[in-house]
């Protein structure tokens, strides 16, 4: 059974700070790594993809592989009130295309 | 353009009610996708199309039944649900190789009386 893990959180950042979210998964094998934000009573929206060790950067966002130690980070840098949302980590779950989702973090950014 | 289409956006249903929910894209993706989230809950799949053929059933019940008739269109049928399929149904696109990225729709809110 494959499985992705997240701290559930809530995690809250001052307006400002970076935000640091961390996503662990179990299956060795996996190749392709999302992020997505879900504000709340919307759907998920992909903010980030990964597919190779170390970081790519779009914008304000970071997100880090390491396959190694099967973890995947999203940092949200100068973070805004607006960025408060639910973070749901996911990975392809096999050869259709479809989603493992973590539980998400739940992110609070205090103007 | 990453646009998936979902109607209706908000639909109450009765327990003996047939009703369908419908998704459209048009990004030339081959593999479209039927999600179910709870509140509090991340996205569970429940069907996988893969060029226009059901590809993944979930075991989802036989209340929920999926079409796809054609590449552009996904529908789900629904039909006898109970009070505990209320939930927001997400459909999401993608071009369906192994590792692609997903768009999903903006989800139809699904309240069973």
């Amino acid at each position: 059974q494959k499985e992705v893990e997240q701290n559930s959180g809530p995690l809250s950042v001052p307006e400002g700070a970076i935000a640091s979210l961390n996503c662990t998964y179990s299956d060795r094998g996996s190749q392709s790594f999302f992020w997505y934000r879900q504000y709340s009573g919307k759907s998920p929206e992909l903010i980030m993809s990964i597919y190779s060790n170390g970081d790519k950067e779009d914008g304000r966002f970071t997100a880090q592989l390491n396959k190694a130690s099967q973890y995947v980070s999203l940092l949200i840098r100068d973070s805004q009130p607006s960025d408060s949302a639910t973070y749901l980590c996911a990975v392809n779950g096999g050869s259709q295309g479809n989603l493992i989702f973590g539980k998400g973090t739940k992110l609070s950014v205090k103007p | 353009d990453t646009e998936v289409t979902q109607t209706p956006k908000h639909l109450v249903m009765g327990m003996t009610n047939k009703k369908s929910l419908k998704c459209e894209q048009h990004m030339g993706h081959r593999a479209m996708y039927w999600y179910k989230q709870k509140a509090k809950k991340p996205p569970e799949l429940m069907f996988v199309y893969s060029y226009e053929k059901l590809s993944i059933n979930e075991s989802v019940p036989s209340r929920f039944s999926p079409e796809c008739p054609n590449s552009s269109l996904l529908n789900l049928h629904l039909h006898a649900l109970q009070p505990e399929d209320s939930a927001l149904y997400l459909c999401a696109s993608s071009p369906g190789q192994r590792g692609t990225e997903a768009f999903f729709g903006q989800g139809t809110r699904l309240t069973v009386v």
